[in-house]
């Protein structure tokens, strides 16, 4: 069964710097992975997804995550952090076949002025 | 195009009641799928329905039960509820179910249990 863990439940920077939300996975097919920012009182909105194509993938709102096998991880990073990106965000696995997605415990972001 | 829509958006039972959530699926898509997100946790998958059936379950009781009508909407039923049921119910809808598809979510149903 395919799981991700989320390391760091909360994570604050200053606004302008680098964002870093990291996530490794475990899978015994090769998986899709997938990162949802959540915003309060609302529902999952996609960032971006890995499906096996290029593995640095680009997302919405600047952010971006690349694909290691390697090291079995699957970190999110955007260059300068906004104000508007403080939220919870959360990594997800599913397997091939069935998209019964799995998502970690998630990071809650902090922007400091 | 509407996304995916949830009712209601927030309910308040007691102990040992019965509650039913409902979930509309964005246009276009078949598969609807369930999570329960607890206070400060992640999503947790309760179930998938396809071709109005279950297809896949997560580690959830027999308490909570699902359908799917032809028209591809769904229902969450709990029975027997627990304090600790209280939780986001998150509704997510996706063009089948192959694992490349992307889940569009609803708002989610917050059910608080007294």
């Amino acid at each position: 069964a395919q799981s991700v863990t989320q390391l760091g439940s909360h994570v604050s920077v200053s606004e302008g710097a680098l964002v870093l939300l990291r996530c490794n996975y475990s899978s015994s097919v090769p998986p899709y992975l997938f990162w949802y920012v959540q915003y309060p009182n609302q529902g999952l909105q996609l960032l971006l997804k890995y499906t096996s194509a290029a593995t640095l993938v680009k997302g919405i709102n600047g952010f971006e995550a690349e694909f290691k096998k390697s090291e079995t991880s699957f970190h999110l990073t955007k260059p300068s952090a906004h104000m508007r990106d403080a939220a919870e965000y959360f990594c997800a696995v599913s397997a091939y076949n069935n998209n019964d997605m799995r998502f970690g415990a998630g990071t809650r972001l902090t922007v400091k002025p | 195009d509407a996304g995916v829509t949830q009712s209601p958006t927030h309910l308040i039972k007691t102990r040992g009641q019965q509650v039913t959530l409902r979930c509309s699926p964005k246009s276009g898509h078949d598969t609807v799928s369930w999570y329960q997100q607890a206070l400060g946790q992640g999503p947790q998958f309760i179930f998938q329905y396809y071709e109005e059936e279950e297809r896949q379950r997560g580690n959830f009781p027999d308490r909570f039960s699902g359908h799917q009508f032809p028209n591809y909407s769904s229902e969450l039923n709990v029975n027997a509820l627990l304090l600790g049921d209280s939780a986001l119910y998150l509704c997510a809808s996706s063009r089948s179910p192959s694992g490349a598809n992307v889940l569009t979510f609803g708002a989610g149903s917050r059910l608080t249990v007294l």
